[in-house]
């Protein structure tokens, strides 16, 4: 089943400390992309990524991080997270120019 | 960044009917406009695309109309049923930069039975 696939799916931590949300998809797509939702605000990007080891800002990159290093894997860091971080995120997928497929999001609260 | 709204938050209509759920984006080049269903607890749903050099598009019970005069966006569902009742968002791929995606805070759809 073609699927994106994160973990955690729920999250309760502390301010400054490090975690890391896994993204995983299973059908090759070359782009793939992080963003948070927040009530009032809708999907907002925070990284993109158009293939290994080419990653880009979108709009609200601040705290986080990512990487590429493999074609079905874009994890998400936030090194030192805080309160303002709490948030529903989601990862998505597809081919170069089309329409993305999601992950079933993680939630995040950083107390 | 891109500037993509919806007219109304939610949107109530009765099972049968159809529904238009409307959108407005402010950048003149986008070239990509996406509709996509979430329903709770779930990562948003692809329904239909349309691209700039279309005016209308349509699937199965949804049509999407693109309207680049005004810069709007419509997506219809005909025949609504209790399964559609979700929130609903229109996304646009900017038009200066086609691998940034633009979300609006999306429509709550509500179907009475």
């Amino acid at each position: 089943e073609a699927q994106v696939t994160q973990n955690p799916r729920y999250l309760i931590t502390v301010t400054g400390k490090k975690l890391t949300v896994t993204c995983s998809q299973n059908m090759n797509h070359e782009y793939m992309s992080w963003y948070r939702q927040d009530p009032g605000l809708g999907l907002r990007q925070i990284y993109y990524s158009m293939n290994v080891e080419v990653t880009d800002k979108g709009d609200v990159p601040e705290g986080y991080k990512v990487s590429r290093k493999e074609k079905r894997n874009f994890p998400l860091i936030l090194e030192s997270p805080s309160p303002n971080q709490t948030s529903l995120y989601f990862c998505a997928s597809s081919l170069g120019g089309g329409p993305q497929h999601f992950g079933d999001g993680t939630r995040l609260s950083i107390l | 960044g891109e500037n993509v709204g919806l007219h109304l938050p939610t949107l109530s209509v009765q099972e049968g009917d159809n529904s238009i759920i409307n959108c407005a984006y402010s950048n003149s080049a986008s070239d990509y406009f996406i509709w996509y269903k979430q329903e709770s607890g779930k990562g948003p749903q692809f329904i239909i695309d349309i691209r700039s050099n279309m005016d209308k598009r349509q699937g199965q019970r949804v049509t999407v109309l693109l309207n680049k005069t005004v810069k709007h966006l419509s997506l219809q569902i005909a025949a609504t049923q209790p399964g559609d009742s979700a929130v609903y968002f229109c996304a646009e791929i900017g038009g200066y930069n086609f691998n940034k995606f633009y979300f609006g805070s999306g429509t709550k759809l509500n179907v009475k039975p």
